[in-house]
């Protein structure tokens, strides 16, 4: 199976900074990566597919890019509603699998 | 407006089965590939299984290979997952979610339920 490394686990920021997330895969995944956000007690949410196409109605803060191994996820502006978890998911070969997650906490 | 919502969940035994079922609305279901994904309490998002539009193609973790099984209707825009000799290990909330494409060959899930909670206990 393919594992995702993302990184950090955890970080805290301000209202209005901004914010990095890293993927990292054990093999090439082309560009077949998706970013995810879970609030607490929420569904996830897609964000992100195909590395960088943002998905509708998604807030255009929201990036991202990368491809092979290495994927970003960045957040320009961190509003008080982008205080969450988040996901990153492979979609190359089965079975799917998913980073651990990165929680994003207030600063 | 756009709803999945799941529904079968609860406490049960070891061994035991379960079926659970996701009602849709809002979208054209049989054009989309549907999925199962887990999340054990605390625990990151686990993909459990997918099947397509048409049910000619599914797929499971290897975790509940032979004893889980989806399945779709499309008359009545909803999915299932009936789950036998359930462990400790499957204890998760369950989730429903649709993919953006008619096949999950890319498994871009776009759109998900709220879950419905599975515990496994004596």
């Amino acid at each position: 199976d393919i594992q995702l490394t993302q990184s950090p686990s955890s970080l805290s920021a301000s209202v209005g900074g901004r914010v990095t997330i890293t993927c990292r895969a054990s093999q090439s995944i082309i560009s077949y990566l998706s970013w995810y956000q879970q609030k607490p007690g929420k569904a996830p949410k897609l964000l992100i597919f195909g590395a960088s196409s943002l998905q509708g109605g998604v807030p255009s803060r929201f990036s991202g890019s990368g491809s092979g191994t290495d994927f970003t996820l960045n957040i320009s502006s961190l509003q008080p509603e982008d205080f969450a978890t988040y996901y990153c998911q492979q979609g190359y070969i089965s079975p799917p699998t998913f980073g651990q997650g990165t929680r994003v906490e207030i600063k | 407006e756009v709803q999945l919502v799941e529904s079968g969940g609860g406490l049960v035994q070891p061994g035991r089965s379960l079926r659970l079922s996701c009602a849709v609305s809002g979208f054209t279901f049989d054009d989309y590939a549907m999925h199962w994904v887990r999340q054990a309490p605390g625990k990151g998002l686990e993909w459990v299984s997918s099947i397509s539009w048409n049910s000619n193609y599914i797929g499971y973790a290897d975790s509940v290979k032979g004893r889980f099984t989806i399945s779709r209707d499309n008359a009545k825009s909803s999915l299932y997952l009936q789950m036998n000799s359930l462990r400790a290990e499957d204890m998760a909330l369950y989730y429903c979610a649709k993919d953006r494409n008619s096949y999950f060959y890319r498994w871009y899930l776009d759109l998900w339920g709220r879950g419905t909670l599975v515990t496994v206990s004596s």
